[in-house]
């Protein structure tokens, strides 16, 4: 079966520093791996998407990226965090095409 | 770009009664919709799902009624158990993009 692992499960960073969220799943092989971020009592936000490796489609312009090194690993990256990227960070893959996301348990990051 | 909404943020029902979470789209690409549930804290679970070919699908206690002409999705819970309190969120996917969520409904679940 297939899982998928994201950490840290909280976070809390000076605005300003650096953020590394990883992102794995098993069990699967070329899923697609989307980060969404979520505002409390919000919706989901896509952030970015991939459907391979090396290949990042983003939704939103913002000071974060995103990076898939491997065929089951995405990374969300800042250089230097704003008190706006505040937020519950959710990883999730996908079979290719038109399939439900399966969500990790979400990482809850709070700049300072 | 177009989105997703829902008609209510709140909904309140007593346990064993039926609920009905309602959603609209305006997308008329998507060929794809979902529903999740989210309960606090944790990342959204996978209730049901409807392809754009079917107007009704049900599984355990839970029915997704699609309507293309009015771009309206519903989610109907049967008899509405304390355990069903969580935030649902409905999603819709046009082929080749990705997830495109709602605001979400509240519902909770009195006794």
């Amino acid at each position: 079966s297939q899982t998928i692992h994201q950490w840290p499960a909280t976070l809390v960073q000076p605005v300003g520093s650096p953020l590394s969220l990883e992102c794995t799943v098993e069990g699967t092989s070329n899923p697609n791996l989307y980060w969404y971020r979520q505002a409390a009592g919000r919706g989901l936000q896509l952030l970015f998407y991939s459907v391979g490796i090396g290949q990042i489609s983003s939704e939103v312009p913002q000071n974060l990226s995103a990076s898939r090194p491997q065929d089951r690993q995405f990374i969300l990256s800042s250089k230097k965090l704003l008190l706006s990227d505040s937020g519950f960070y959710l990883c999730a893959w996908s079979f290719q095409g038109n399939t439900e996301a399966f969500f990790g348990q979400g990482t809850r990051l709070t700049v300072v | 770009g177009e989105s997703v909404g829902l008609h209510l943020p709140t909904l309140s029902v007593q346990e064993g009664d039926n609920s009905i979470i309602n959603c609209a789209y305006s997308n008329s690409a998507s060929d794809y919709f979902i529903w999740y549930k989210q309960e606090s804290g944790k990342g959204p679970q996978f209730i049901i799902d409807i392809r754009s070919n079917m107007d009704k699908r049900q599984g355990q206690r839970v029915t997704v009624l699609l309507n293309k002409t009015v771009k309206h999705l519903s989610l109907q819970i049967a008899a509405t158990q304390p355990g069903d309190s969580a935030v649902y969120f409905c999603a819709e996917k046009e082929s080749g993009y990705a997830l495109n969520f709602g605001k979400g409904t509240s519902l909770l679940v009195t006794p």
